[in-house]
């Protein structure tokens, strides 16, 4: 059974750096079909994807959140860790991992992908 | 960024109903495009992959259609337990995106 479990702070401060782990299972974080991302959702709010990580250790980053986030992962403790720096209020939301599936042998730009499972996610309010 | 736009935002329909939600992307996305449902309190679940495949498990009366900018996604008899927030979401590029939702309500 895939279950992916999203563990870290519940309250953070503004301008603090939020750092939330992934821990996965049912799954290897090296097997080249899957891989790993980050989403979130504001409450009454869409989902917004904010990052992935692969088993080649590819990363991408959300355009508007880059430069605040860090993707990283470590396979020998099935865990793929978030960072992003500066939080602000209008960053309080559940923050989900979830996994990706890659159509074809491995994940690669013309792979369809999509998540599957996602994490039960973790509420992380920003407030001082 | 692609945007990604669905309509309607709210949908009223009652039991049996057909129902389409369509999203539209704001430049081609052949078929990356997948749609998941959500419930009040629950995790999204995917329903579509690939803009057309069902996801093993989900029941048969989800469908999916669509290639490039234009998609739906069709409930052909409507059920109390499809009452839900739908989104989609495509994978064409590095920066994914979803769409805003589609709440299907009980007429």
């Amino acid at each position: 059974q895939v279950t992916l479990k999203e563990s870290g702070p519940v309250l953070v401060k503004p301008t603090e750096t939020l750092t939330l782990t992934c821990t996965v299972s049912g799954f290897s974080l090296s097997d080249a079909k899957m891989g790993v991302s980050w989403i979130r959702q504001p409450p009454g709010k869409a989902p917004e994807w904010l990052a992935h990580i692969f088993s080649n250790d590819e990363k991408s980053y959300s355009t508007s959140l880059k430069t605040r986030l860090t993707i990283s992962k470590d396979t020998s403790k099935s865990q793929v860790v978030l960072t992003m720096t500066n939080m602000d209020p209008v960053d309080t939301a559940t923050y989900y991992c979830a996994r990706i599936r890659c159509s074809g042998a491995y994940c690669y730009s013309k792979s369809f992908m999509w998540f599957d499972p996602w994490g039960q996610g973790t509420q992380v309010t920003v407030s001082s | 960024d692609i945007e990604m736009t669905q309509f309607p935002s709210f949908l009223s329909a009652s039991l049996g109903d057909r129902v389409s939600i369509t999203c539209r992307a704001s430049q081609p996305i052949a078929s990356f495009l997948n749609w998941y449902q959500q419930k009040p309190g629950e995790v999204p679940k995917l329903l579509i992959y690939a803009a057309t495949t069902l996801q093993s498990g989900v029941p048969s009366r989800f469908s999916g259609s669509g290639s490039g900018t234009g998609f739906s996604l069709t409930i052909s008899s409507l059920q109390p337990d499809d009452f839900a927030t739908y989104y989609c979401q495509q994978s064409y590029n590095t920066s994914w995106t979803f769409g805003q939702g589609t709440k299907v309500d009980i007429k």
